[in-house]
Protein backbone atom coordinates (compact mmCIF):
# COMPACT_ATOMS: atom_id res chain seq x y z
CA UNK A 1 0.00 0.00 0.00
CA UNK A 2 1.36 3.52 -0.76
CA UNK A 3 1.89 5.50 1.72
CA UNK A 4 0.09 8.49 0.04
CA UNK A 5 -3.12 7.66 -1.98
CA UNK A 6 -4.35 10.51 -4.82
CA UNK A 7 -7.47 10.18 -7.25
CA UNK A 8 -5.19 10.79 -10.69
CA UNK A 9 -8.55 12.09 -12.21
CA UNK A 10 -8.93 13.29 -14.54
CA UNK A 11 -11.44 15.82 -12.67
CA UNK A 12 -13.49 18.11 -15.17
CA UNK A 13 -15.53 20.81 -13.99
CA UNK A 14 -17.30 24.17 -15.50
CA UNK A 15 -15.81 27.42 -14.82
CA UNK A 16 -16.65 28.76 -11.64
CA UNK A 17 -17.19 25.87 -9.75
CA UNK A 18 -15.59 24.99 -6.32
CA UNK A 19 -13.19 22.11 -6.96
CA UNK A 20 -12.42 20.20 -3.85
CA UNK A 21 -8.79 17.69 -3.89
CA UNK A 22 -8.07 15.55 -1.52
CA UNK A 23 -5.37 13.21 -0.70
CA UNK A 24 -5.21 10.41 2.16
CA UNK A 25 -1.96 8.88 3.76
CA UNK A 26 -1.13 6.13 6.01
CA UNK A 27 1.75 7.65 8.30
CA UNK A 28 0.65 9.25 11.27
CA UNK A 29 3.72 10.76 11.75
CA UNK A 30 3.34 13.22 8.77
CA UNK A 31 3.05 16.44 9.94
CA UNK A 32 3.99 18.93 7.13
CA UNK A 33 1.29 18.80 4.12
CA UNK A 34 2.11 20.39 0.65
CA UNK A 35 0.23 21.34 -2.54
CA UNK A 36 2.06 21.74 -5.73
CA UNK A 37 0.66 22.34 -9.07
CA UNK A 38 1.86 21.16 -12.60
CA UNK A 39 1.44 22.33 -15.67
CA UNK A 40 1.77 20.68 -18.81
CA UNK A 41 5.59 20.21 -19.81
CA UNK A 42 6.45 22.32 -16.68
CA UNK A 43 8.48 21.60 -13.13
CA UNK A 44 6.05 21.08 -9.80
CA UNK A 45 5.23 24.46 -7.97
CA UNK A 46 4.57 24.83 -4.63
CA UNK A 47 1.19 26.33 -4.03
CA UNK A 48 0.04 25.84 -0.09
CA UNK A 49 2.06 24.56 2.92
CA UNK A 50 0.05 23.35 6.14
CA UNK A 51 1.87 22.50 9.72
CA UNK A 52 -0.23 19.71 11.61
CA UNK A 53 -4.00 19.87 11.35
CA UNK A 54 -6.49 22.99 10.84
CA UNK A 55 -7.33 25.60 7.50
CA UNK A 56 -4.97 27.73 5.50
CA UNK A 57 -6.81 30.30 2.89
CA UNK A 58 -4.74 32.30 0.60
CA UNK A 59 -6.68 33.95 -2.00
CA UNK A 60 -9.21 31.57 -4.35
CA UNK A 61 -7.40 28.74 -2.35
CA UNK A 62 -7.88 26.74 0.76
CA UNK A 63 -5.84 24.17 2.07
CA UNK A 64 -7.66 21.55 4.85
CA UNK A 65 -5.41 18.75 7.06
CA UNK A 66 -7.38 16.21 9.39
CA UNK A 67 -4.79 14.09 10.82
CA UNK A 68 -7.78 12.30 12.65
CA UNK A 69 -8.95 10.67 9.61
CA UNK A 70 -5.05 11.25 8.04
CA UNK A 71 -6.75 12.84 4.76
CA UNK A 72 -5.99 16.58 3.10
CA UNK A 73 -7.96 18.73 0.86
CA UNK A 74 -7.56 21.76 -1.61
CA UNK A 75 -10.30 23.35 -2.57
CA UNK A 76 -10.27 26.00 -5.22
CA UNK A 77 -13.33 28.41 -5.34
CA UNK A 78 -14.21 30.33 -8.50
CA UNK A 79 -12.49 28.08 -10.19
CA UNK A 80 -10.49 29.60 -13.95
CA UNK A 81 -9.37 27.70 -16.97
CA UNK A 82 -5.88 28.82 -15.67
CA UNK A 83 -6.27 26.03 -12.60
CA UNK A 84 -6.07 23.39 -15.20
CA UNK A 85 -3.18 21.52 -14.33
CA UNK A 86 -2.33 18.52 -12.05
CA UNK A 87 -2.16 19.23 -8.45
CA UNK A 88 0.38 16.88 -6.52
CA UNK A 89 0.25 16.85 -2.54
CA UNK A 90 3.37 16.02 -0.81
CA UNK A 91 4.15 15.47 3.05
CA UNK A 92 7.01 15.08 5.61
CA UNK A 93 7.67 13.77 8.27
CA UNK A 94 9.17 16.54 10.33
CA UNK A 95 12.06 19.41 10.25
CA UNK A 96 14.97 16.89 10.72
CA UNK A 97 16.07 17.33 6.99
CA UNK A 98 16.74 13.98 6.54
CA UNK A 99 12.71 13.21 6.30
CA UNK A 100 12.25 13.61 2.45
CA UNK A 101 9.11 14.53 0.41
CA UNK A 102 6.62 11.57 0.06
CA UNK A 103 4.52 12.26 -2.70
CA UNK A 104 1.02 11.31 -4.38
CA UNK A 105 0.68 10.62 -7.73
CA UNK A 106 -1.66 13.78 -8.72
CA UNK A 107 -4.74 14.93 -9.77
CA UNK A 108 -5.60 15.98 -13.26
CA UNK A 109 -7.58 18.90 -13.29
CA UNK A 110 -9.47 20.33 -16.56
CA UNK A 111 -11.77 23.63 -16.13
CA UNK A 112 -14.09 23.76 -18.72
CA UNK A 113 -14.70 27.59 -19.95
CA UNK B 1 9.97 32.21 -11.53
CA UNK B 2 12.40 30.10 -9.93
CA UNK B 3 16.03 30.13 -11.21
CA UNK B 4 16.92 26.43 -11.56
CA UNK B 5 17.98 25.23 -14.82
CA UNK B 6 17.97 21.80 -16.74
CA UNK B 7 19.48 20.85 -20.20
CA UNK B 8 19.27 19.23 -22.59
CA UNK B 9 14.90 19.33 -22.17
CA UNK B 10 14.74 16.46 -24.88
CA UNK B 11 16.90 13.44 -25.28
CA UNK B 12 16.43 10.32 -27.74
CA UNK B 13 19.40 8.28 -27.54
CA UNK B 14 20.50 4.74 -27.76
CA UNK B 15 20.90 1.71 -25.87
CA UNK B 16 24.24 1.60 -23.79
CA UNK B 17 24.83 5.32 -24.62
CA UNK B 18 26.45 7.40 -21.59
CA UNK B 19 24.85 10.24 -20.67
CA UNK B 20 24.52 12.99 -18.61
CA UNK B 21 21.51 15.20 -17.33
CA UNK B 22 22.76 18.94 -16.45
CA UNK B 23 20.70 20.85 -13.29
CA UNK B 24 21.44 24.21 -12.18
CA UNK B 25 20.36 27.25 -9.88
CA UNK B 26 21.74 30.12 -8.96
CA UNK B 27 19.74 30.40 -5.64
CA UNK B 28 22.19 29.37 -3.40
CA UNK B 29 20.58 26.56 -2.43
CA UNK B 30 22.35 24.10 -0.75
CA UNK B 31 19.60 20.92 -0.86
CA UNK B 32 19.13 19.57 -4.53
CA UNK B 33 17.45 16.66 -5.83
CA UNK B 34 16.89 14.43 -8.80
CA UNK B 35 13.11 12.86 -9.23
CA UNK B 36 11.81 10.89 -12.22
CA UNK B 37 8.47 11.06 -12.99
CA UNK B 38 6.17 8.55 -14.82
CA UNK B 39 2.83 9.91 -16.72
CA UNK B 40 -0.11 10.00 -13.90
CA UNK B 41 2.48 8.62 -11.49
CA UNK B 42 4.11 9.86 -8.30
CA UNK B 43 7.79 11.66 -7.99
CA UNK B 44 10.45 8.87 -7.15
CA UNK B 45 13.30 10.27 -5.24
CA UNK B 46 16.45 8.86 -7.02
CA UNK B 47 19.36 11.25 -5.51
CA UNK B 48 19.26 14.32 -3.53
CA UNK B 49 22.56 16.34 -2.14
CA UNK B 50 22.95 18.53 1.17
CA UNK B 51 25.48 20.45 -0.08
CA UNK B 52 28.83 20.09 -1.74
CA UNK B 53 30.54 16.62 -1.61
CA UNK B 54 27.25 15.26 -0.27
CA UNK B 55 25.05 12.91 -2.44
CA UNK B 56 22.87 10.51 -1.27
CA UNK B 57 20.54 7.52 -2.84
CA UNK B 58 16.97 7.72 -3.08
CA UNK B 59 14.01 5.57 -2.63
CA UNK B 60 14.11 4.53 -6.61
CA UNK B 61 16.30 1.58 -7.21
CA UNK B 62 18.97 3.24 -10.30
CA UNK B 63 21.69 2.52 -12.11
CA UNK B 64 22.96 6.47 -12.18
CA UNK B 65 25.43 8.48 -10.23
CA UNK B 66 25.88 12.19 -9.49
CA UNK B 67 28.07 14.61 -7.97
CA UNK B 68 28.48 17.53 -5.79
CA UNK B 69 31.30 19.50 -6.77
CA UNK B 70 29.74 23.04 -6.51
CA UNK B 71 26.60 24.43 -5.13
CA UNK B 72 24.98 25.57 -8.10
CA UNK B 73 25.59 22.53 -10.16
CA UNK B 74 23.95 18.78 -9.55
CA UNK B 75 24.86 16.73 -12.80
CA UNK B 76 23.03 12.99 -13.15
CA UNK B 77 24.99 10.20 -15.14
CA UNK B 78 23.06 7.55 -16.59
CA UNK B 79 26.44 4.88 -17.55
CA UNK B 80 24.84 2.82 -20.09
CA UNK B 81 21.25 3.99 -20.84
CA UNK B 82 18.09 1.65 -21.37
CA UNK B 83 14.85 1.68 -22.65
CA UNK B 84 13.44 1.34 -18.87
CA UNK B 85 15.14 4.62 -18.31
CA UNK B 86 12.74 6.11 -20.36
CA UNK B 87 10.67 9.09 -18.75
CA UNK B 88 10.81 12.04 -17.24
CA UNK B 89 13.64 13.68 -14.80
CA UNK B 90 13.09 17.03 -12.60
CA UNK B 91 15.99 18.56 -10.76
CA UNK B 92 15.17 20.72 -7.69
CA UNK B 93 16.71 22.62 -4.93
CA UNK B 94 15.25 23.72 -1.76
CA UNK B 95 15.76 25.62 1.17
CA UNK B 96 14.26 24.84 4.88
CA UNK B 97 12.88 28.19 6.10
CA UNK B 98 11.13 29.21 9.70
CA UNK B 99 8.60 27.02 10.70
CA UNK B 100 9.57 24.19 8.80
CA UNK B 101 8.39 24.59 5.59
CA UNK B 102 10.93 23.37 2.72
CA UNK B 103 9.79 24.94 -0.44
CA UNK B 104 11.16 22.60 -3.46
CA UNK B 105 11.85 24.74 -6.92
CA UNK B 106 11.10 22.35 -9.68
CA UNK B 107 13.21 22.93 -13.19
CA UNK B 108 11.19 22.35 -15.81
CA UNK B 109 12.76 18.88 -16.85
CA UNK B 110 14.20 16.01 -18.82
CA UNK B 111 12.17 14.37 -21.12
CA UNK B 112 14.55 10.99 -21.79
CA UNK B 113 13.63 8.43 -24.23
CA UNK B 114 16.14 5.39 -24.63
CA UNK B 115 15.73 3.53 -27.55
Amino acid sequence: QKEVEQDPGPLSVPEGAIVSLNCTYSNSAFQYFMWYRQYSRKGPELLMYTYSSGNKEDGRFTAQVDKSSKYISLFIRDSQPSDSATYLCAMRRGMDSNYQLIWGAGTKLIIKP
Amino acid sequence: EADIYQTPRYLVIGTGKKITLECSQTMGHDKMYWYQQDPGMELHLIHYSYGVNSTEKGDLSSESTVSRIRTEHFPLTLESARPSHTSQYLCASSELGPGGADTQYFGPGTRLTVL
